[in-house]
């Protein structure tokens, strides 16, 4: 069965230091997300792109964060200047079709900053 | 109001019982749901999708009420491998939006023998 490959799976990094979280969605999907959950807490959704551009974004997903698809395979997180309180799992998702199709999500990267 | 709420659990029962979760959403434009089930420190994984008629996969039951905005996951025959924190999910699709997740905050099922 396809499935969504993230790397690293553990990042552990300085405070101030900026990271990039790396994806491969499932090839024939077109949506593509990210989500995050800090430890405890719920998953909560970041961002979601489409066609090459954002599509929709939540409030924690700020100026710090970018995405980008820089080739036909892979979709990236980048978080800079990173903060104590970045520290979760992030999750990258994708989907074949948004809305009605549910969405198959990467095994995450653990994000420590220090 | 939380957009997603679940029963707070934990549920911790028999091998070979049957427990059911609840959990109901705010924004009645959601158009689609789903469970996943969470093990601990791993990714959300799809277990079913919610469809208005009902639906059941093997010893999952899901059911969802449009007019109460309702969800209902049911598990019977409880094994120890279905001890995970089940994960209530809806998603809002329209307008500029291209399917945003809403999770619950999980309900937590220890299964015991």
């Amino acid at each position: 069965e396809p499935e969504v490959t993230q790397t690293p799976s553990h990042q552990v990094t300085q405070m101030g230091q900026e990271v990039i979280l790396r994806c491969v969605p499932i090839s024939n999907h077109l949506y593509f997300y990210w989500y995050r959950q800090i430890l405890g807490q719920k998953v909560e959704f970041l961002v979601s792109f489409y066609n090459n551009e954002i599509s929709e974004k939540s409030e924690i997903f700020d100026d710090q964060f970018s995405v980008e698809r820089p080739d036909g395979s892979n979709f990236t997180l980048k978080i800079r200047s990173t903060k104590l309180e970045d520290s979760a799992m992030y999750f990258c998702a994708s989907s074949e079709v948004a809305g009605f199709q549910p969405q198959h999500f990467g095994d995450g990267t653990r994000l420590s900053i220090l | 109001r939380k957009e997603v709420e679940q029963d707070p659990g934990p549920f911790n029962v028999p091998e070979g019982a049957t427990v059911a979760f609840n959990c109901t959403y705010s924004n009645s434009a959601s158009q689609s749901f789903f469970w996943y089930r969470q093990d601990c420190r791993k990714e959300p994984k799809l277990l079913m999708s919610v469809y208005s008629s009902g639906n059941e996969d093997g010893r999952f039951t899901a059911q969802l009420n449009r007019a109460s905005q309702y969800i209902s996951l049911l598990i019977r025959d409880s094994k120890l491998s279905d001890s995970a924190t089940y994960l209530c999910v809806v998603n809002y699709a329209g307008g500029t939006s291209y399917g945003k997740l809403t999770f619950g905050q999980g309900t937590i099922l220890t299964v015991h023998p």
